[in-house]
């Protein structure tokens, strides 16, 4: 089975500060996305990586960045947090690459609850 | 763009008991794939269900089907025999089929879905 690992499922952070959030996957994945979730809006992609050191921004990705120097690592960074990205984080990996059966399929992280206070 | 839409915010349903989860698209692409996505309470996000638009066909997985309308760009989840583990929240999701790097799924809102003894 595919495993999609977030290093804390609950944060809690004081605004200005600088935060890590890890997300390690062990299949062996090209594709790692970042999604923030709220209640009404859904998943919205932040950033997403389909190789290592290769990052596109997603729709929000305003007051991130991310980093992947492992291919099985993906770390989203919030360079100075502030209260509006208090929010659930999903990371996932999908396969990737051409013509491979399920390339598409996302497998996702049990989630991280960040508090900004 | 692409846009999904997931018109129900909330559902209830008694085990035992059938109920269909509605989710319409926009798109102008012609080759994509649909999916639905449940996320338990505290669990992890898991894949569900999965159509091809090419195919004519609507998938099914055990108690799980969809309907999907192509030309109406609807893309309804039938959940049969309802069962206490499948109180979650479903989140409908569009992939445009392509390029490399364009694995990225765009997600309605959600429906909470309550199943009641």
């Amino acid at each position: 089975d595919v495993k999609v690992t977030q290093s804390s499922r609950y944060l809690v952070k004081r605004t200005g500060e600088k935060v890590f959030l890890e997300c390690v996957q062990d299949m062996d994945h090209e594709n790692m996305f970042w999604y923030r979730q709220d209640p009404g809006l859904g998943l919205r992609l932040i950033y997403f990586s389909y190789d290592v050191k290769m990052k596109e921004k997603g729709d929000i990705p305003e007051g991130y960045s991310v980093s992947r120097e492992k291919k099985e690592r993906f770390s989203l960074i919030l360079e100075s947090a502030s209260t509006n990205q208090t929010s659930m984080y999903l990371c996932a990996s999908s396969l990737g690459g051409w013509g491979r059966e399920g390339r598409y399929e996302q497998y996702f992280g049990p989630g991280t609850r960040l508090t900004v206070t | 763009a692409q846009t999904v839409t997931q018109s129900q915010p909330e559902m209830s349903v008694q085990e035992a008991e059938t109920v269909t989860l509605s989710c319409t698209y926009d798109t102008s692409e012609n080759n994509y794939y649909l999916f639905w996505y449940k996320q338990p309470p505290s669990r992890q996000m898991i894949l569900v269900i999965r159509q091809e638009a090419y195919k004519q066909q609507n998938a099914t997985e055990n108690r799980f089907s969809v309907n999907f309308q192509k030309a109406a760009k609807s893309f309804s989840l039938k959940i049969s025999d309802s069962q206490l583990g499948d109180t979650a929240m479903y989140f409908c999701a569009f992939m445009k089929q392509g390029s490399y790097n364009t694995d990225k799924l765009i997600f309605g809102t959600g429906t909470r879905l309550q199943v009641f003894p």
